[in-house]
Protein backbone atom coordinates (compact mmCIF):
# COMPACT_ATOMS: atom_id res chain seq x y z
CA UNK A 1 0.00 0.00 0.00
CA UNK A 2 1.10 3.36 -1.38
CA UNK A 3 2.01 5.53 1.94
CA UNK A 4 3.90 8.26 4.14
CA UNK A 5 4.70 6.52 7.59
CA UNK A 6 4.74 9.28 10.32
CA UNK A 7 6.11 8.46 14.04
CA UNK A 8 5.29 9.42 16.37
CA UNK A 9 1.36 10.73 16.48
CA UNK A 10 1.86 11.98 19.94
CA UNK A 11 4.43 13.39 21.76
CA UNK A 12 4.77 15.50 24.91
CA UNK A 13 7.79 16.85 25.83
CA UNK A 14 10.04 19.41 27.93
CA UNK A 15 11.44 22.78 26.71
CA UNK A 16 14.86 22.32 25.20
CA UNK A 17 15.25 18.16 25.26
CA UNK A 18 16.04 16.82 21.53
CA UNK A 19 13.27 15.37 19.89
CA UNK A 20 13.20 13.46 15.93
CA UNK A 21 10.12 13.20 13.99
CA UNK A 22 10.35 10.45 11.72
CA UNK A 23 9.19 10.26 8.43
CA UNK A 24 8.83 7.26 5.42
CA UNK A 25 7.50 7.31 2.04
CA UNK A 26 7.35 4.06 0.00
CA UNK A 27 6.26 6.04 -3.29
CA UNK A 28 9.76 7.10 -4.39
CA UNK A 29 8.73 10.39 -4.73
CA UNK A 30 11.75 12.20 -5.49
CA UNK A 31 9.84 15.95 -3.47
CA UNK A 32 9.35 15.41 0.72
CA UNK A 33 8.53 17.93 3.43
CA UNK A 34 7.29 19.36 6.62
CA UNK A 35 3.99 21.26 7.36
CA UNK A 36 2.91 22.51 10.85
CA UNK A 37 -1.08 22.98 11.19
CA UNK A 38 -1.58 26.06 13.52
CA UNK A 39 -5.71 27.16 14.00
CA UNK A 40 -6.17 30.23 11.87
CA UNK A 41 -2.80 29.31 9.66
CA UNK A 42 -3.81 26.52 7.59
CA UNK A 43 -0.74 24.20 7.04
CA UNK A 44 3.28 26.10 6.34
CA UNK A 45 5.90 24.55 4.98
CA UNK A 46 9.06 23.97 7.11
CA UNK A 47 11.89 22.01 4.89
CA UNK A 48 11.80 20.77 1.83
CA UNK A 49 13.87 18.18 0.29
CA UNK A 50 13.72 18.25 -4.20
CA UNK A 51 16.03 14.57 -3.67
CA UNK A 52 18.70 12.95 -1.38
CA UNK A 53 21.04 15.39 0.07
CA UNK A 54 19.55 18.39 -1.26
CA UNK A 55 17.26 20.42 1.64
CA UNK A 56 16.07 23.81 1.80
CA UNK A 57 14.12 26.35 4.16
CA UNK A 58 10.13 26.88 3.27
CA UNK A 59 8.16 29.44 5.27
CA UNK A 60 9.04 29.03 8.73
CA UNK A 61 12.30 27.20 9.62
CA UNK A 62 13.63 28.19 12.68
CA UNK A 63 14.22 26.09 15.48
CA UNK A 64 13.87 22.91 12.96
CA UNK A 65 16.29 20.98 11.16
CA UNK A 66 16.11 18.51 8.38
CA UNK A 67 18.10 15.50 6.73
CA UNK A 68 17.63 13.28 3.85
CA UNK A 69 20.28 10.57 3.62
CA UNK A 70 17.98 8.26 1.52
CA UNK A 71 14.98 8.72 -0.90
CA UNK A 72 12.65 7.04 1.41
CA UNK A 73 13.20 9.06 4.92
CA UNK A 74 13.17 12.62 5.82
CA UNK A 75 13.22 13.18 9.42
CA UNK A 76 12.57 16.58 11.13
CA UNK A 77 14.77 17.19 14.16
CA UNK A 78 13.80 20.14 16.68
CA UNK A 79 17.15 20.63 18.97
CA UNK A 80 16.05 22.46 21.66
CA UNK A 81 12.06 22.84 21.28
CA UNK A 82 10.24 25.62 22.78
CA UNK A 83 6.53 25.75 23.78
CA UNK A 84 5.69 28.24 20.23
CA UNK A 85 6.46 24.71 18.30
CA UNK A 86 3.58 23.21 20.17
CA UNK A 87 1.37 22.08 17.00
CA UNK A 88 0.23 19.83 14.73
CA UNK A 89 2.80 18.44 12.64
CA UNK A 90 2.73 16.81 8.99
CA UNK A 91 5.14 14.89 6.56
CA UNK A 92 4.17 15.08 2.91
CA UNK A 93 5.22 13.35 -0.63
CA UNK A 94 4.93 13.96 -4.02
CA UNK A 95 6.11 13.63 -7.68
CA UNK A 96 7.44 16.18 -9.32
CA UNK A 97 5.96 15.79 -12.67
CA UNK A 98 2.44 13.81 -13.09
CA UNK A 99 0.37 13.31 -10.73
CA UNK A 100 1.40 15.62 -8.66
CA UNK A 101 -0.64 15.29 -5.32
CA UNK A 102 0.84 15.24 -1.59
CA UNK A 103 0.42 12.54 -0.09
CA UNK A 104 0.50 13.38 3.74
CA UNK A 105 1.48 10.94 6.64
CA UNK A 106 -0.92 10.85 9.41
CA UNK A 107 0.10 13.62 11.83
CA UNK A 108 2.02 14.47 14.67
CA UNK A 109 0.43 16.20 17.98
CA UNK A 110 3.36 17.78 19.47
CA UNK A 111 2.96 19.96 23.03
CA UNK A 112 6.06 21.48 24.27
CA UNK A 113 5.97 22.35 28.37
CA UNK B 1 4.60 34.61 -3.52
CA UNK B 2 1.32 33.09 -3.58
CA UNK B 3 -1.56 33.31 -1.08
CA UNK B 4 -5.12 31.15 -0.69
CA UNK B 5 -7.49 32.67 1.21
CA UNK B 6 -10.68 30.96 2.37
CA UNK B 7 -13.05 33.32 4.13
CA UNK B 8 -15.50 31.08 5.40
CA UNK B 9 -14.19 29.54 8.65
CA UNK B 10 -17.34 27.51 9.48
CA UNK B 11 -19.98 26.45 7.22
CA UNK B 12 -23.33 24.09 8.08
CA UNK B 13 -25.33 22.26 5.63
CA UNK B 14 -28.55 19.49 6.24
CA UNK B 15 -27.65 16.10 5.33
CA UNK B 16 -28.72 15.28 1.26
CA UNK B 17 -27.95 19.38 0.59
CA UNK B 18 -25.78 21.16 -1.38
CA UNK B 19 -23.53 22.87 -0.07
CA UNK B 20 -19.82 25.32 -1.72
CA UNK B 21 -16.80 26.56 0.08
CA UNK B 22 -15.24 29.22 -1.43
CA UNK B 23 -11.41 29.84 -2.43
CA UNK B 24 -9.30 32.66 -3.82
CA UNK B 25 -5.81 32.79 -4.43
CA UNK B 26 -3.31 35.29 -5.91
CA UNK B 27 -0.17 33.91 -8.04
CA UNK B 28 1.63 35.41 -10.89
CA UNK B 29 2.15 31.87 -12.39
CA UNK B 30 0.16 30.69 -14.99
CA UNK B 31 0.71 26.77 -14.73
CA UNK B 32 -0.16 25.68 -11.28
CA UNK B 33 -2.36 23.29 -9.73
CA UNK B 34 -5.41 23.52 -6.82
CA UNK B 35 -6.61 21.22 -4.99
CA UNK B 36 -8.81 20.46 -2.17
CA UNK B 37 -7.85 18.53 1.01
CA UNK B 38 -10.66 17.09 3.28
CA UNK B 39 -9.05 16.55 6.94
CA UNK B 40 -11.56 14.62 9.52
CA UNK B 41 -11.29 14.07 13.31
CA UNK B 42 -8.73 11.68 12.47
CA UNK B 43 -6.55 14.52 11.39
CA UNK B 44 -5.80 12.55 7.83
CA UNK B 45 -5.33 14.58 5.37
CA UNK B 46 -7.11 13.14 2.08
CA UNK B 47 -7.30 14.62 -1.36
CA UNK B 48 -10.57 15.79 -2.86
CA UNK B 49 -10.15 16.65 -5.85
CA UNK B 50 -7.64 18.39 -8.29
CA UNK B 51 -7.42 20.71 -11.10
CA UNK B 52 -4.95 21.61 -13.57
CA UNK B 53 -4.83 25.22 -14.43
CA UNK B 54 -4.25 24.80 -18.07
CA UNK B 55 -7.50 22.30 -17.79
CA UNK B 56 -10.69 24.68 -19.02
CA UNK B 57 -12.91 21.63 -17.71
CA UNK B 58 -13.96 21.75 -13.78
CA UNK B 59 -12.70 18.44 -12.15
CA UNK B 60 -15.77 16.30 -10.70
CA UNK B 61 -15.12 13.28 -8.44
CA UNK B 62 -18.42 11.65 -7.73
CA UNK B 63 -20.26 14.41 -5.67
CA UNK B 64 -17.57 16.51 -5.91
CA UNK B 65 -16.93 19.09 -8.16
CA UNK B 66 -15.13 23.08 -8.28
CA UNK B 67 -16.00 26.13 -10.23
CA UNK B 68 -12.71 26.92 -11.59
CA UNK B 69 -12.29 30.64 -12.19
CA UNK B 70 -8.92 31.34 -13.48
CA UNK B 71 -9.24 35.14 -14.64
CA UNK B 72 -11.01 35.88 -11.09
CA UNK B 73 -8.78 33.40 -9.44
CA UNK B 74 -11.39 31.51 -7.65
CA UNK B 75 -11.99 27.61 -6.79
CA UNK B 76 -15.05 26.59 -5.00
CA UNK B 77 -16.36 23.43 -4.17
CA UNK B 78 -18.95 22.33 -4.65
CA UNK B 79 -20.57 19.14 -2.12
CA UNK B 80 -23.63 17.25 -3.57
CA UNK B 81 -26.06 15.12 -1.63
CA UNK B 82 -24.32 16.00 1.73
CA UNK B 83 -23.19 13.00 3.84
CA UNK B 84 -22.49 12.78 7.67
CA UNK B 85 -19.15 11.64 6.41
CA UNK B 86 -18.22 14.65 5.10
CA UNK B 87 -18.32 16.93 8.28
CA UNK B 88 -14.31 17.62 8.18
CA UNK B 89 -11.97 20.68 7.82
CA UNK B 90 -11.25 21.09 4.48
CA UNK B 91 -8.18 23.11 2.78
CA UNK B 92 -7.53 24.50 -0.65
CA UNK B 93 -3.96 24.29 -1.97
CA UNK B 94 -2.33 25.84 -4.59
CA UNK B 95 0.82 23.90 -5.99
CA UNK B 96 3.28 25.87 -8.94
CA UNK B 97 3.78 23.45 -11.32
CA UNK B 98 7.70 22.52 -12.20
CA UNK B 99 8.56 23.80 -15.50
CA UNK B 100 12.23 22.73 -14.54
CA UNK B 101 14.42 24.72 -12.57
CA UNK B 102 14.75 24.08 -8.83
CA UNK B 103 11.60 25.23 -7.83
CA UNK B 104 8.67 22.74 -7.55
CA UNK B 105 6.36 20.53 -5.25
CA UNK B 106 5.37 23.18 -2.38
CA UNK B 107 2.18 23.65 -1.12
CA UNK B 108 0.35 26.93 0.31
CA UNK B 109 -2.63 26.21 1.71
CA UNK B 110 -5.56 28.60 3.11
CA UNK B 111 -7.05 28.53 6.69
CA UNK B 112 -9.33 26.32 6.61
CA UNK B 113 -13.22 25.82 6.19
CA UNK B 114 -14.88 23.31 9.00
CA UNK B 115 -18.27 22.21 7.51
CA UNK B 116 -20.58 20.70 9.67
CA UNK B 117 -23.09 18.44 7.85
CA UNK B 118 -26.27 17.70 10.37
CA UNK B 119 -28.53 14.70 10.26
Amino acid sequence: EAQVTQNPRYLITVTGKKLTVTCSQNMNHEYMSWYRQDPGLGLRQIYYSMNVEVTDKGDVPEGYKVSRKEKRNFPLILESPSPNQTSLYFCASSLRTGRTEAFFGQGTRLTVV
Amino acid sequence: AQTVTQSQPEMSVQEAETVTLSCTYDTSENNYYLFWYKQPPSRQMILVIRQEAYKQQNATENRFSVNFQKAAKSFSLKISDSQLGDTAMYFCAFMKQWTGGTSYGKLTFGQGTILTVHP
